[in-house]
């Protein structure tokens, strides 16, 4: 059984650019997150998605961000006119349904805006 | 809103010795859980031990147990005969079992086992 996976894992941009970054949960995990981990911080949630339905976001997620899991395995996190704010570690991570209370992550992106 | 404390400082720690990580965590909600995660350099976050609220017994995991004190809203992390490879930050989280998913993290604290 893999573990989640994310691609890239690292992303240097210029300021303005649009950037879409993929998430692959553990095979069976109905449930995916999206965080974003700044420097000296703790990981902060974006989104989360139940099978392909977005059930909730942060308001951290401004407009410029987007996320989708079209049918319900893989999901995309999208960024749009990048600033150099946007300039963290972005995790997904996976989870089973109703018992299945852990989540697992993956090896994040790194993502530099220049 | 959960709330998540971890203030303590870097810590160095000697190599088979035992390390304690303090988290205080505020909650008005009683149904909730709490993981502890390692994040070393490479940057992925590595689940070690969890402790449901109504969980009667400490959660033990291998090396790691978890000092549940409900009362006093503490979770410490316990990990015991230290290795090189713990070196790294560790991460208090809550979720509540009801309502929203996500995951409310402490800032962190950093640990350095020193040989």
């Amino acid at each position: 059984d893999t573990g989640v996976s994310q691609d890239p894992r690292h992303k240097i941009t210029k300021r303005g650019q649009n950037v879409t970054f993929r998430c692959d949960p553990i095979s069976e995990h109905n449930r995916l997150y999206w965080y974003r981990q700044t420097l000296g911080q703790g990981p902060e949630f974006l989104t989360y998605f139940q099978n392909e339905a977005q059930l909730e976001k942060s308001r951290l997620l401004s407009d410029r961000f987007s996320a989708e899991r079209p049918k319900g395995s893989f999901s995309t996190l999208e960024i749009q006119r990048t600033e150099q704010g946007d300039s963290a570690m972005y995790l997904c991570a996976s989870s089973e349904g109703a018992g299945g209370e852990t989540q697992y992550f993956g090896p994040g992106t790194r993502l530099l805006v220049l | 809103a959960q709330k998540i404390t971890q203030t303590q400082p870097g810590m160095f720690v000697q190599e088979k010795e035992a390390v304690t990580l303090d988290c205080t965590y505020d909650t008005s909600d009683q149904s909730y859980g709490l993981f502890w995660y390692k994040q070393p350099s490479s940057g992925e976050m590595i689940f070690l031990i969890y402790q449901g609220s109504y969980d009667e017994q400490n959660a033990t995991e291998g090396r790691y147990s978890l000092n549940f004190q409900k009362a006093r809203k503490s979770a410490n992390l316990v990990i015991s005969a230290s290795q090189l490879g713990d070196s790294a930050m560790y991460f208090c989280a809550m979720r509540l079992l009801y309502g929203n998913n996500r995951l409310a993290f402490g800032k962190g604290n950093q640990v350095v086992v020193i040989p």
